[in-house]
C-alpha cells in the first residue's frame, strides 16, 4: 500500500465550478501536509502547506487535513481555466523527505 | 527569484550507457533532492543530500548513485542506464527536511532505448 494515495484523474469541470481533490494517507506520524501544483512540462510548484489539523485558506483555495481519517483535501473555489494542472498532495513526519502522491490531473473547460 | 536548473531537458541513451542528470541550485539551500515522476506513481525519492559530501537512499535508489561535491551541486548518475529508467527526474532543493518548501527543477526528460 502507498503512503499516499490520490485519484490520478483526470477532473474535467465547467469553468467557475468547485473543485475537489482528495488524498488517504496512512502513515500517522504524518504531521506536514503539502499541495503542489504542477503545469504541463513544469516542476512542482507548492500551492498551500498545512501543519497537522485543521482547515488553511488562500485566496480562492482551501486546505483540508482531517487526521483522525487520514485525510486531505484541497477546495478550489471559481475553477478557472488557468487552475487546468496536475494537483499533488505530500506529506512527511518533518524528519525525511517528502512524501507525495500520484497526481491527479484537472481540466478546467472555458 | 530562486532557480533550481537541471542541465538537460531531453536525452535520449542507450541501455547500458553512463548517464549523468546535473541539477544546480542558487538559493544557497542545504538539501537537494532527487525523485522520479512516472504516470501513475507520482513523485518517488531516488536520493537525497542534506549536506555536501552527504547523501540517503530514498524509496527506489537501485540503479542510481549520486554526488554532492558542491553545496549549490546535485548530481544523479545512472552508473548503467535500462529501458525501466526511462522517466521524468525532478531535481529539488529546500532549507528544510521534509517541513520547509520544495523548489523544482523544470525536469530532465531521460529516454533510454
Amino acid at each position: 500500500q502507498k503512503e499516499v494515495e490520490q485519484d490520478p484523474g483526470p477532473l474535467s469541470v465547467p469553468e467557475g465550478a468547485i473543485v475537489s481533490l482528495n488524498c488517504t494517507y496512512s502513515n500517522s506520524a504524518f504531521q506536514y501536509f503539502m499541495w503542489y501544483r504542477q503545469y504541463s512540462r513544469k516542476g512542482p510548484e507548492l500551492l498551500m502547506y498545512t501543519y497537522s489539523s485543521g482547515n488553511k485558506e488562500d485566496g480562492r483555495f482551501t486546505a483540508q487535513v482531517d487526521k483522525s481519517s487520514k485525510y486531505i483535501s484541497l477546495f478550489i473555489r471559481d475553477s478557472q481555466p488557468s487552475d487546468s494542472a496536475t494537483y499533488l498532495c505530500a506529506s512527511d513526519t518533518g524528519r525525511r523527505a517528502l512524501t507525495f502522491g500520484s497526481g491527479t490531473r484537472l481540466q478546467v473547460q472555458p | 527569484d530562486v532557480k533550481v536548473t537541471q542541465s538537460s531537458r531531453y536525452l535520449v541513451k542507450r541501455t547500458g550507457e553512463k548517464v549523468f542528470l546535473e541539477c544546480v541550485q542558487d538559493m544557497d539551500h542545504e538539501n537537494m533532492f532527487w525523485y522520479r515522476q512516472d504516470p501513475g506513481l507520482g513523485l518517488r525519492l531516488i536520493y537525497f543530500s542534506y549536506d555536501v559530501k552527504m547523501k540517503e537512499k530514498g524509496d527506489i535508489p537501485e540503479g542510481y548513485s549520486v554526488s554532492r561535491e558542491k553545496k549549490e551541486r546535485f548530481s544523479l548518475i545512472l552508473e548503467s542506464a535500462s529501458t525501466n529508467q526511462t522517466s521524468m527526474y525532478l531535481c529539488a532543493s529546500s532549507t528544510g527536511i521534509g517541513t520547509g518548501e520544495l523548489f523544482f527543477g523544470e525536469g530532465s526528460r531521460l529516454t533510454v532505448l
